[in-house]
């Protein structure tokens, strides 16, 4: 158990929905980072947050939105879910932004999109 | 623009013998090098990490050797065991990138017993 829990674990849904994922850092961690894996390709950054802030954004689709919430949970909203949309999204933490000893990953949601 | 590639998507290697996975990277401003393992139905976990006032770290059976004027890093895994099958990620940071981490693709190791 790295610490960072991500619900749910899988999650099946038609085109044209929208789903929420949820992340709960790992305690202390002030950081959530969100990241697409899709078929073949690597880790793709979506977009982070600090504090309840948002500080970077990656290739994230303007379909997709997160927030952080007070108690630093994060949450990342899908709409108009597309066939492609179809990977395993992972939210990490880690203390700073920035922080050297890189990130703590959750084990990942996996959306698949029918 | 994949500013960390890894040109390998697979690699197979009897155990006992070296594992050498490869990373490149195009943004020289990169001074923090990390590598992640990661096996199926988990998320990547933190493996070793090197930064480039160094150009050798090691830990145990893992080696990370960085060559900064080739912008490449690589990673050794010797002798290498079965339990290390799994997908390997290299992943760089930088201050002219918030520090944000950038990973690459993935390379798929396989120890056959």
């Amino acid at each position: 158990d790295s610490g960072v829990t991500q619900t749910p674990k899988h999650l099946i849904t038609a085109t044209g929905q929208r789903v929420t994922l949820r992340c709960s850092p790992r305690s202390g961690d002030l950081s959530v980072y969100w990241y697409q894996q899709s078929l073949d390709q690597g880790l793709q950054f979506l977009i982070q947050y600090y504090n309840g802030e948002e500080r970077a954004k990656g290739n994230i689709l303007e379909r997709f939105s997160a927030q952080q919430f007070p108690d630093l949970h994060s949450e990342l909203n899908l709409s108009s879910l597309e066939l492609g949309d179809s990977a395993l999204y992972f939210c990490a933490s880690s203390v700073a932004m920035g922080s050297g000893d890189g990130y703590t990953f959750g084990s990942g949601t996996r959306l698949t999109v029918v | 623009d994949q500013q960390v590639k890894q040109n390998s998507p697979s690699l197979s290697v009897q155990e006992g013998r070296i594992s050498i996975l490869n990373c490149d990277y195009t943004n020289s401003m990169f001074d923090y090098f990390l590598w992640y393992k990661k096996y199926p139905a988990e998320g990547p976990t933190f493996l070793i990490s090197i930064s480039s006032i160094k150009d050798k770290n090691e830990d145990g059976r893992f080696t990370v050797f960085l060559n900064k004027s080739a912008k490449h890093l690589s990673l050794h895994i010797v002798p290498s065991q079965p339990g290390d099958s799994a997908v390997y990620f290299c992943a760089a940071s930088g201050r002219n990138t918030g520090n944000q981490f950038y990973f690459g693709t993935g390379t798929s190791l396989t120890v056959i017993p």
